[in-house]
């Protein structure tokens, strides 16, 4: 079986400040690994995945997730975060041709 | 960019009425999913679909929901006599299969209201 936990409901940070969102997995076998975003009323966007090779893994509108495989986390970060990276943010696991399994969600609220 | 398609974005039924949701996946993507997210919660797996048949479903989908694949292009998710509780954000997704299947596309999801 396989499951995702992401601790963090939500996570307030202030415009320019670093944040990271923890993801934790447990699964018995190699799984890939991802973080979806979901701004306001609008559908699941892929932000990146890892799948393997180097652990650190570079998405898109600057954010990037560490693979720690003896922690089984893979948290995502931002150095900087923009009034434009508030949204939900749904770390997920996949295994195969088995379903996406998704955490509960972070939501990620950016002060001014 | 290939990508998922979903028809209508939003839908508005009465409860006890019958839905559609339509779901174009990408082309040449052999395994088929629907996912479910009730405002404010969290995205939960509905039916995975694979060769013409229910491959895994969830405790949710019960005899009220079935799903088809009409023709070679688009998947469908029906319920048959809504309830309120029904009212959520419906997501398509699609994977290409095979040893390499490393990714679900998602559709930008149908919008749900059981009114």
């Amino acid at each position: 079986a396989q499951s995702v936990t992401q601790l963090d409901s939500q996570v307030p940070v202030f415009e320019e400040a670093p944040v990271e969102l923890r993801c934790n997995y447990s699964s018995s076998v190699s799984v890939y690994l991802f973080w979806y975003v979901q701004y306001p009323n609008q559908g699941l966007q892929l932000l990146l995945k890892y799948l393997s090779g180097s652990t650190l893994v570079k998405g898109i509108n600057g954010f990037e997730a560490e693979f720690n495989k003896s922690q089984t986390s893979f948290h995502l970060r931002k150095p900087s975060v923009h009034i434009s990276d508030t949204a939900e943010y749904f770390c997920a696991v996949l295994r195969g041709y088995q379903k996406v399994t998704f955490g509960t969600g972070t939501k990620l609220q950016v002060i001014p | 960019e290939p990508e998922v398609t979903q028809t209508p974005s939003h839908q508005v039924t009465q409860m006890g009425q019958e839905v559609i949701l339509r779901c174009v996946p990408i082309s040449n993507h052999l395994y088929f999913y629907w996912y479910r997210q009730i405002l404010g919660q969290k995205v939960e797996f509905l039916v995975s679909f694979y060769n013409n048949e229910i491959s895994e479903k969830s405790e949710i989908f019960d005899d009220q929901f079935s799903v088809e694949r009409p023709d070679g292009s688009n998947f469908t998710l029906k319920i048959r006599s809504t309830k309120l509780e029904d009212s959520a954000m419906y997501f398509c997704a699609s994977s290409e299969g095979g040893a390499s299947d490393t990714e679900a596309f998602f559709g930008q999801g149908t919008r749900l209201t059981v009114v």
